[in-house]
């Protein structure tokens, strides 16, 4: 089946510790995103990248980091720089201008 | 500058009623418009999208949504619900950038609950 991976469902992080991500898809999309989500915000946008080796910054990029070594993953890392890491992350990848989401990564700090 | 807004944070109807939740959005050019359904814990489900022609658009679960450009607003409807579609909806509108990938906007999300 196609689809969005993301791993693991739940990540806690310690204080000063960097943790990453994990997206992979197998859609053939180009495209990928990586969104926070925060109770009564909506989504907000970290990072975006349409190629390999190619990524931009959305509006709340501080404090994370991400790479596109390979069309199928995209995965994100919350640095020690983020303060308020803790919220649900989603990822998401594009075709003919319509976003699909994995089921997400839920955050939280020790 | 773009934004959506989704006036109803919250809203509760019972079994079999009608829905309508609120979608609002400011855009410069002709917009792409979504609806995306959250279940708890999930990721975003598409229930519909526009992107031009028919005003009315047809989605999954037997939802609908139409899309009125004078008073820039793009509604959800859907004529009987069912204790299924307690869940949180968002309303989004792209694209902002071009070539293939866009950037959307989403709405703060309204929480929708079922009484039986």
């Amino acid at each position: 089946d196609g689809g969005i991976t993301q791993s693991p469902k739940y990540l806690f992080r310690k204080e000063g510790q960097n943790v990453t991500l994990s997206c992979e898809q197998n859609l053939n999309h180009d495209a990928m995103y990586w969104y926070r989500q925060d109770p009564g915000q909506g989504l907000r946008l970290i990072y975006y990248s349409q190629i390999v080796n190619d990524f931009q910054k959305g509006d709340i990029a501080e404090g994370y980091s991400v790479s596109r070594e390979k069309k199928e993953s995209f995965p994100l890392t919350v640095t020690s720089a983020q303060k308020n890491p803790t919220a649900f992350y989603l990822c998401a990848s594009t075709s003919r201008d319509i976003q699909y989401f994995g089921a997400g990564t839920r955050l939280s700090v020790l | 500058a773009q934004s959506v807004t989704q006036p109803d944070i919250h809203i509760t109807v019972s079994e079999g009623a009608s829905l309508e939740l609120r979608c609002n959005y400011s855009y410069g050019a002709t917009p792409y418009l979504f609806w995306y359904v959250q279940s708890p814990g999930q990721g975003l489900q598409l229930l519909l999208k526009y992107f031009s022609g028919d005003t009315l658009v047809q989605g999954i679960k037997g939802f609908e949504a139409e899309f009125k450009r004078s008073q820039s607003s793009f509604n959800l409807r859907k004529p009987s619900v069912h204790w299924s579609d307690a869940a949180e909806y968002f309303c989004a509108v792209g694209p902002l950038l071009s070539g293939g990938y866009n950037k959307l906007i989403f709405g703060a999300g309204t929480r929708l609950a079922v009484h039986p």
